[in-house]
């Protein structure tokens, strides 16, 4: 049951250009969105969220967009480092729930 | 700087035996939580805990799983008999709870059953 859903298992970017990686998700209870930097044999590291009542929030490099009629998110970094390389989650929560759930991730490369 | 502590950060143990993990918080939160990634696979919800009792469950946290708080500080999952298919990284996560709220993890506890 792939309520979170991260299409990309991995995506190469230039430095100095812009990433973008997406999350789709299918519960229409979720009302809050999180973003997720990992590193292996690390605990993931929250980088950005963004409340179902915005559809952008924005923090330095970081930028998330919200559509909720497309049931969709991205995550823009610009622009891309080399130390943006790693694995990056998106994950939700809603419906009075604590639970996060989260795709399955995305793996970031930025080449110098 | 990380807001707990976990320990151990490797653990390599026998089929069937006890294991305790253990996640120590610097400051006071709220909520608390244990969620687990299977190498290659995506991070897993176990449980939830306010208020020195469990919130909220998955389906993985049968009856070989519980969590405690006993002295209001370490903050413990214990698995019974541990099985081969619980070797994982499990995290310790906390927030503050409700809709809006933000969870952080620690840096994990590598378990290896064998």
């Amino acid at each position: 049951d792939q309520q979170v859903k991260q299409n990309s298992p991995s995506l190469s970017v230039q430095e100095g250009r812009i990433s973008i990686l997406n999350c789709d998700y299918t519960n229409s209870m979720f009302d809050y969105f999180l973003w997720y930097k990992k590193y292996p044999a690390e605990g993931p590291t929250f980088l950005i969220s963004i409340s179902s009542i915005k559809d952008k929030n924005e923090d330095g490099r970081f930028t998330v967009f919200l559509n909720k009629s497309a049931k969709h998110l991205s995550l823009h970094i610009v622009p891309s480092q080399p130390g943006d390389s790693a694995v990056y989650f998106c994950a939700a929560k809603g419906g009075g729930s604590e639970k996060l759930v989260f795709g399955k991730g995305t793996k970031l490369t930025v080449n110098p | 700087e990380p807001e707990v502590t976990q320990t151990p950060s490797h653990q390599v143990t026998q089929m069937g035996q006890e294991v305790i993990l253990r996640c120590v918080p610097i400051s006071n939160h709220l909520y608390f939580y244990w969620y687990r990634q299977i190498l290659g696979q995506k991070v897993e919800f176990l449980v939830s805990f306010y208020n020195n009792e469990i919130s909220e469950k998955s389906e993985i946290f049968d009856d070989q799983f519980s969590v405690e708080r006993p002295d209001g500080s370490n903050f413990t999952l214990k698995i019974r008999s541990t099985k081969l298919e619980d070797s994982a990284m499990y995290f310790c996560a906390w927030g503050r709870g409700g809709s809006g709220n933000t969870i952080y993890f620690g840096e994990g506890s590598w378990l290896t059953v064998v």
